[in-house]
């Protein structure tokens, strides 16, 4: 069966700073990649997906994600973070074989003044 | 497109009661989904319906049940309610490939 793992629950960086949040899958079918993001109070609201093509995928809020298959992962980054930027963030996978779309745990990204 | 919407957003309940959430999708949509969120837990898939049907389903108790309309609005229901029921529950309408969450219903069990 497929799972998403987020290595990090929590993750506090410096305002401005670069931040990249951890996603790895295991599934050994194509699949369909996406992160979302939920601010306090809010349902999950989507960043960005991949679906095929460049392994490179830019989302909204100046955040790209870069599929790499051979490690079976889904890096979220961004370059500069912003206090607007403390939320949760959601890695999920979509199996193309049955369709289910699975979550990760989340990773709380706590952005420091 | 008016996004999906939940009713009510908050929601306060004693034990042993029953309740009904109600989810309406993106329109065009026919899949919706239900996830409880907790601090402990996380997001836990609850269950998937498709034109009407149940097509898949996770590791909740059968005092977790739900249904689809022909309208694609669905409602999810939990009966005889136990503290640890309180949780934010989603809902979601699903498009092509991604799905698109409401803004959540906040469950306090008391």
């Amino acid at each position: 069966a497929q799972s998403v793992t987020q290595l990090d629950s929590q993750v506090p960086v410096f305002e401005e700073a670069p931040v990249e949040l951890r996603c790895n899958y295991s599934s050994s079918v194509s699949v369909y990649l996406f992160w979302y993001v939920q601010y306090p109070n809010q349902g999950l609201q989507l960043l960005l997906k991949y679906l095929s093509g460049s392994t490179l995928v830019k989302g909204i809020n100046g955040f790209e994600a870069e599929f790499n298959k051979s490690q079976t992962s889904f890096h979220l980054r961004k370059p500069s973070v912003h206090i607007s930027d403390t939320a949760e963030y959601f890695c999920a996978v979509s199996d193309l074989r049955d369709d289910k779309i699975i979550f990760g745990k989340g990773t709380r990204l706590h952005i420091l003044p | 497109k008016a996004g999906v919407t939940q009713t009510p957003r908050y929601l306060i309940k004693t034990r042993g009661q029953q309740v009904t959430l109600s989810c309406s999708p993106i329109s065009g949509h026919r899949s919706v989904s239900w996830y409880q969120q907790t601090p402990g837990q996380g997001l836990q898939f609850l269950f998937e319906y498709f034109s009407e049907t149940q097509r898949n389903k996770g590791n909740f108790p059968g005092r977790f049940s739900g249904r689809q309309f022909s309208n694609s609005r669905s409602e999810m229901n939990v009966s005889t309610l136990e503290l640890g029921d309180s949780a934010l529950y989603l809902c979601a309408s699903r498009g092509e490939v991604e799905q698109f969450f409401g803004p959540g219903t906040r469950l306090t069990v008391l």
